[in-house]
């Protein structure tokens, strides 16, 4: 199994919903990852986890909020989202964190904030 | 300064010729350098990887890379109209943080 999926495909939410995104992969590995991505813009780095843990937060707003239950699954709890949050969202797994490991990315999460 | 810059495009080539995309990186101690393909509305799809100076070739794509001039390329030889999409080249910072270049899209002209 060498794929990143992401459910669900395609999102619209209020913005005093709360709602979730999953990724799940079986490949073992043990850095996963959320990006962000604008039309015409390229993927922005939002929270990385390694071995479960969080790693890297970009500075990303609290209405986001990772977690990371098990080695295999990801999730992306939303609250209270703007508009300008609609985006593509996107997860990455690699073996680990560090010099050349290279991303796979999942099929990503269209969102759109209403 | 952008961590990683690319050729601004859009790039048009005919059906079987030579499409060249540059990449320069501002983080000198990088050592992993990618470049990713983006169809419209899909996610990016990693087509090459390369982490030593020199050439890197696999099927039509070969990738460049000089560390001395922080510079990475990537060559489609005998490019199909299938190759029309946005390439993004992606670079490991010294914090392990993958950052992707703004993309530059090809078009092939049948």
């Amino acid at each position: 199994d060498t794929e990143v999926t992401q459910t669900p495909k395609h999102l619209v939410m209020g913005m005093t919903n709360k709602k979730s995104l999953k990724c799940e992969q079986h490949m073992g590995h043990r850095a996963m990852y959320w990006y962000k991505q604008k039309a015409k813009k390229p993927p922005e780095l939002m929270f990385v986890y390694s071995y479960e843990k969080l790693s890297i937060n970009e500075s990303v707003p609290s209405r986001f909020s990772p977690e990371c239950p098990n080695s295999s699954l990801l999730n992306l709890h939303l609250h209270a989202l703007q508009p300008e949050d609609s985006a593509l969202y996107l997860c990455a797994s690699s073996p680990y964190t560090g010099q050349g490991q290279p991303y796979t990315f999942g099929s990503g999460t269209r969102l759109t904030v209403v | 300064q952008k961590e990683v810059e690319q050729n601004s495009g859009p790039l048009s080539v005919p059906e079987g010729a030579i499409a060249s995309l540059n990449c320069t990186y501002s983080d000198r101690v990088s050592q992993s350098f990618f470049w990713y393909r983006q169809y419209s509305g899909k996610s990016p799809e990693l087509i090459m990887s390369i982490y030593s100076n020199g050439d890197k070739e696999d099927g039509r794509f070969t990738a460049q890379l000089n560390k001395a001039s922080q510079y990475v390329s990537l060559l489609i030889r005998d490019s199909q109209p299938s190759d029309s999409a946005t390439y993004l080249c992606a670079v490991t910072s010294n914090d392990y943080k993958l950052s992707f270049g703004a993309g530059t899209t090809v078009t092939v002209r049948a």
